[in-house]
């Protein structure tokens, strides 16, 4: 079965960095597109960053929010994708999911971790 | 980017009624390879998503019939056949017809 296993969440205060890391497993993850999309407190879901697979040359895009800021990763020898937060904003509080993007759209899905941003 | 505009915002239902969101689209979602890449998600309170529907109509495995999807180009619908208590939570459309990919705002369905 696909399990997704993200960690790392935490209270950091403004300006300051965390990262963030998604353990996959259950499916060929060298293979699959990566997503990590969040989910501000009582809000809507909104896409943050992709990387693409070998092939494509690990391409990364971010959304406009946290471009320049947000860096994400992958180590297809341990099945993990990264997210690193630099300069932090309150606005960036929110649950964090790590998911493949699949024909099936997001089939799957973690529990997630918490970032909270305040000082 | 692609916006997708959800209504109703809230949906108040009881157990039995059947109900239906709409997904509008700012532009056609039908991809050149001849697929719509059309999904809806549920959230429930305090989970994370869960998967429904796939390419507008196809459900997820283990989803309940009284779940369908139906729609084309810009104009999407999900029908609950007889809602039942544990419908209730977020239900969003999301698109990855076109890059970068969009959701939907969300649907809250409460139960009377």
């Amino acid at each position: 079965a696909v399990q997704l296993v993200e960690s790392g969440g935490g209270l950091v205060q403004p300006k300051e960095s965390l990262k963030i890391s998604c353990a996959a497993s259950g499916f060929t993850f060298s293979n699959a597109a990566m997503y990590w999309v969040r989910q501000a407190p009582g809000k809507g879901l909104e896409w943050v960053a992709r990387i693409r697979t070998k092939p494509n040359n690990y391409a990364t895009y971010y959304a406009d929010s946290v471009k320049g800021r947000f860096t994400i990763s992958r180590d297809d020898s341990k099945s993990m994708v990264y997210l690193q937060m630099d300069n932090l904003k309150t606005e960036d509080t929110a649950m964090y999911y790590c998911t493949p993007i699949t024909t099936r759209g997001f089939a799957y899905w973690g529990q997630g971790t918490l970032v909270t941003v305040s000082s | 980017d692609v916006v997708l505009t959800q209504t109703p915002p809230t949906l108040l239902a009881t157990i039995g009624q059947s109900v239906s969101i709409s997904c509008r689209s700012s532009q056609s979602l039908l991809h050149s390879n001849g697929n719509t890449y059309l999904n809806w998600l549920l959230q429930r309170t305090g989970q994370s998503p869960q998967p429904l529907i796939y390419l507008v109509s196809k459900l997820e495995s283990g989803v309940p019939n009284r779940f369908s999807g139906s729609g084309s180009g810009t104009d999407f619908t999900l029908k609950i056949s007889g809602v039942e208590a544990e419908d209730l939570g977020v239900y969003y459309c999301m698109q990855f017809t076109h890059y970068p990919l969009t959701f939907g705002s969300g649907t809250k369905l409460e139960i009377k």
